[in-house]
């Protein structure tokens, strides 16, 4: 029963340069949920998605960052061109049922995004 | 907007005492509200879920009370153990119903 899987754990990025976050949810789940937490603040939600489709993305900046959820395949949070206020942790969260939050949300170890 | 506010970032008790989080909300009327775990470098882990018309909810030795009058809930740790050290995150659902909104967290630390 493996968990929620992202890859890499931890990327370095240089100004200006794209970062891919891949998250694999658990077996069975098809909502997926991105979360960013900043140092010393809490988690924020980003984007959520079920397969080949975005539900709610009100917590995503409008530019440079994007989210997708093919048919097959990991989910994955892009960013363009990124800066030095990108560098922060980012979850990704899966869940099974129909009903969004109601159902538990299980947590991915995250990937831990460094700009210089 | 809806806020969330856990009112301590940092809580030191002694291993075999209680401890208590508090979580307050603002601005919203949640229909339930969860409990997480998380140690540093991980992901949070799903601990409780507490329903608007359950006062209390219990698992092992945590105790999870929710006051929708007071807009508040605790979170109790029963006989700590230092393995409980780490930061406790709450967190209830948005007006959406399709995203969490977390407190920012208190982190626990049980001293031996």
């Amino acid at each position: 029963n493996a968990g929620v899987m992202q890859n890499p754990r931890h990327l370095v990025r240089r100004r200006g340069q794209e970062a891919r976050l891949r998250c694999s949810p658990m077996k069975g789940h098809s909502h997926v949920y991105w979360y960013r937490q900043l140092p010393e603040e809490g988690l924020k939600f980003m984007v959520y998605l079920q397969k080949e489709n975005i539900i709610d993305e009100s917590g995503m900046p409008k530019e440079r960052f994007s989210a997708e959820f093919p048919k097959e395949g990991p989910s994955i949070l892009r960013i363009q061109q990124v800066v030095r206020g990108d560098s922060a942790a980012y979850f990704c969260a899966s869940s099974i049922g129909t009903s969004g939050t109601q159902e538990t949300q299980y947590f991915g170890p995250g990937t831990r995004l460094l700009v210089l | 907007s809806q806020k969330i506010e856990q009112n301590s970032e940092a809580l030191n008790i002694q291993e075999g005492k209680t401890a208590t989080l508090t979580c307050n909300y603002t601005n919203y009327s949640p229909a339930y509200l969860q409990w997480y775990r998380q140690d540093p470098g991980r992901g949070p882990v799903f601990l409780l879920l507490i329903r608007e018309n359950e006062k209390e909810k219990r698992k092992e030795r945590l105790k999870v009370t929710f006051d929708t009058t007071l807009k508040q809930s605790l979170f109790h740790i029963t006989a700590s153990q230092p393995a409980d050290s780490a930061t406790y995150l709450c967190a209830l659902e948005d007006q959406a119903g399709t995203a969490l909104i977390f407190g920012k967290g208190t982190t626990l630390s049980v001293s031996s």
